[in-house]
């Protein structure tokens, strides 16, 4: 069956620390993997889609940088986190004909 | 903005009345989608309808789609209280292009009362 990972669930980071955030898909094989952000009361905001290894695109210049080292791994990161990287972290994947995506659990990520 | 743009921001019903939410967008589309989020979990999908599609019927949720006038509505007929979530609607704009890259509005936080 078809699953998406994200981890970890939450996470408090103190502004200027690295961040890592891991999402992985099971059940599909080269899928079109995106990465979403979703500030307090936001809608979700389109960050990094990839539609292969290595091959990532970037919706808005920002804090943030993603990498695909295998077929079902997608990874959000940074070097120095702001305050202004605070939010629900969401990961999905392509999974219809109409580009229908389906979403992870999401992670919470408050910098303080 | 791609974003969509949903209509009201917050809205309050009791049980087994229906809940009608708009949703309008700004540039053309390949198709839109209406999802659904419960506090803090990720998105469900609940409906699609494409471009050259105005209404489309999926079990209580009926979804319109005006693209001269560049608006989607979604209704939910009969509501209950296990409906309450967030609804935000996303839009495809790349024709013919297999990116899927989706943009959303802020959403419509859905309460219905028992």
């Amino acid at each position: 069956s078809q699953t998406i990972h994200q981890w970890p669930a939450t996470l408090v980071q103190p502004v200027g620390s690295p961040l890592s955030l891991e999402c992985t898909v099971e059940g599909t094989s080269n899928p079109n993997l995106y990465w979403y952000r979703q500030a307090a009361g936001r809608g979700l905001q389109l960050l990094f889609y990839s539609v292969g290894i290595g091959q990532i695109s970037s919706e808005v210049p920002q804090n943030l940088s993603a990498s695909r080292p295998q077929d079902r791994q997608f990874i959000l990161s940074s070097k120095k986190l702001l305050l202004s990287d605070s939010g629900f972290y969401l990961c999905a994947w392509k999974v219809g004909r109409y580009n229908e995506q389906f979403f992870g659990p999401g992670t919470r990520l408050t910098v303080l | 903005s791609q974003q969509g743009e949903e209509d009201p921001q917050a809205l309050s019903i009791q049980e087994g009345e229906n809940a009608t939410m708009n949703c309008s967008y700004k540039t053309s589309i390949n198709n839109l989608q209406w999802y659904r989020q419960n506090s803090g979990r990720g998105l469900v999908h609940l409906i699609l309808i494409r471009s050259n599609e105005r209404e489309k019927h999926s079990g209580r949720l009926r979804v319109t789609l005006d693209t001269s006038k560049k608006s989607s509505s979604l209704l939910i007929t009969a509501s209950r209280a296990a409906d309450t979530a967030s609804y935000f609607c996303a839009t495809d704009p790349d024709r013919g292009s297999t990116l899927g890259r989706l943009y959303f509005g802020r959403g419509t936080q859905l309460t219905v009362w028992p």
